[in-house]
């Protein structure tokens, strides 16, 4: 089964400064990557999703951005936070069977100051 | 674009209680909904999940069922336990690269 490593776990940062968060997955090749938000107290946005290397799809405009640098490896950036970047990031990946499941890493909790 | 509603957005019970999430959703071509299970810091969970090719599906005290001509499933959880006390996801997919949640809701389940 697949693994998904996600760090920091819990991150301050003051606005303007940048970020990146990363991704890892083990477990399974060629994997759909997903970075989702959630914001407190809301529901999960899904804010990129890639097919493989250096293949990504936005679905939302932002100051974030994401890269897939290597087939395992998913990082979402940003060059300067604003205030409202502040939320849970979720990496995810499929559950491996043919249903479409979503298996979630443990999250980074971004707050920005 | 694609949506999905979730109501309520708050849920509170008496354990042993029955609870009931609804969604609906708008792309019409959506195949799989699946229910997440998220407790308080943690990542969320499937719990169960349904196909469009099925009403209802049961396991244990959880329930969903669907109406695709209304576009419209739902959440049943039986004989809630204190540890029920979560947030729920909604979810729907077309089977291709996106799965859009609903805004989930909060159960709380009094002891």
């Amino acid at each position: 089964s697949q693994t998904i490593h996600q760090w920091p776990a819990t991150l301050v940062q003051p606005v303007g400064s940048p970020l990146s968060l990363e991704c890892t997955v083990e477990g399974t090749s060629n994997p759909n990557l997903y970075w989702y938000r959630q914001a407190a107290g809301r529901g999960l946005q899904l804010l990129f999703y890639s097919v493989g290397i250096g293949q990504i799809s936005s679905e939302v405009p932002q100051n974030l951005s994401a890269s897939r640098p290597q087939d395992r490896q998913f990082i979402l950036s940003s060059k300067k936070l604003l205030l409202s970047d502040s939320g849970f990031y979720l990496c995810a990946c499929p559950g491996g069977g043919a249903t479409g499941e979503l298996f979630f890493g443990e999250g980074s909790r971004l707050t920005v100051l | 674009g694609e949506n999905v509603e979730q109501h309520p957005s708050t849920l509170s019970v008496q354990e042993g209680d029955s609870a009931v999430i609804k969604c609906t959703y708008s792309d019409s071509a959506s195949n799989y909904f699946p229910w997440y299970k998220q407790e308080l810091g943690k990542r969320p969970q499937l719990i169960i999940d349904i196909r469009s090719n099925v009403g209802e599906k049961k396991d244990q005290r959880i329930a969903v069922t669907l109406n695709k001509t209304a576009k419209h499933f739902s959440l049943h959880i039986t004989e809630t336990q204190p540890e029920d006390s979560a947030v729920y996801f909604c979810a729907a997919s077309t089977g291709g690269f996106k799965t859009i949640f609903g805004a989930g809701t909060r159960l709380f389940v009094k002891a």
